[in-house]
């Protein structure tokens, strides 16, 4: 059985830039969340995606977006890169939405300079 | 924006010795329940799920859930070195995401 995987693991873009960071699911999971944890903090839900739809959505500006492709992999693109931006960045995958256990990606370091 | 709580730590424990970590939540009805333990630079690592009242116990770990009080907790038994991480407690809300503490950090002594 596969886990999640993420890609790149680490990422240092300046402020105004656009960043895309990518998440494969775990074999037989059809559903993708995407987390930022900012240091000292618990991870802060972003999105869902779920068969390639967006399935809720936390308190981040229009300028976080994702998509979910057929094979369940996810995207998250982050627009006009502010420095608070800087996070690491968590995908999960779940079996189905509201079903059983989240389990995360290694994750994606992004500093914003 | 339900809200779960939990003291940041340090939490320092001698090895060998029970380390109990808590967690408490704000929405009455959440039904699903999480502790995740994550390592220095590293991503979350689920190592228990409860969703019923009472106690769940895997290996070392016991997962405690009360309803009532609105509270759950994590017990490690015979705490090892390797078991210093930070903790971190989630409750799903909705079907879509899950709503975190900000964890507690566990440092066990040898």
């Amino acid at each position: 059985e596969t886990g999640v995987t993420q890609s790149p693991t680490h990422l240092i873009k300046t402020r105004g830039q656009q960043v895309t960071l990518r998440c494969s699911s775990q074999s037989g999971h059809n559903t993708v969340s995407w987390y930022q944890q900012a240091l000292g903090q618990g991870p802060q839900f972003i999105f869902q995606y779920y068969r390639e739809e967006e399935n809720g959505r936390g308190n981040f500006p229009p300028r976080f977006s994702g998509l979910q492709f057929p094979n369940y992999s996810s995207e998250l693109n982050v627009n006009a890169l502010e420095l608070d931006d800087s996070a690491l960045y968590l995908c999960a995958s779940s079996f189905s939405i509201g079903l059983g256990e989240q389990y995360f990606g290694p994750g994606t370091r992004l500093t914003v300079t | 924006q339900k809200e779960v709580e939990q003291n940041s730590g340090p939490l320092s424990v001698p090895e060998g010795a029970i380390a109990s970590l808590n967690c408490t939540y704000s929405d009455r009805g959440s039904q699903s329940f999480f502790w995740y333990r994550q390592y220095s630079g590293k991503s979350p690592e689920l190592i228990m799920s409860i969703y019923s009242n009472g106690d769940k116990e895997d290996g070392r770990f016991t997962a405690q859930l009360n309803k009532a009080s609105q509270y759950v907790s994590l017990l490690i038994r015979d705490s090892q070195p390797s078991d210093s991480a930070t903790y971190l407690c989630a409750v799903r809300e909705g079907a879509q995401k899950l709503v975190f503490g900000q964890g507690t950090r566990l440092t066990i002594n040898p």
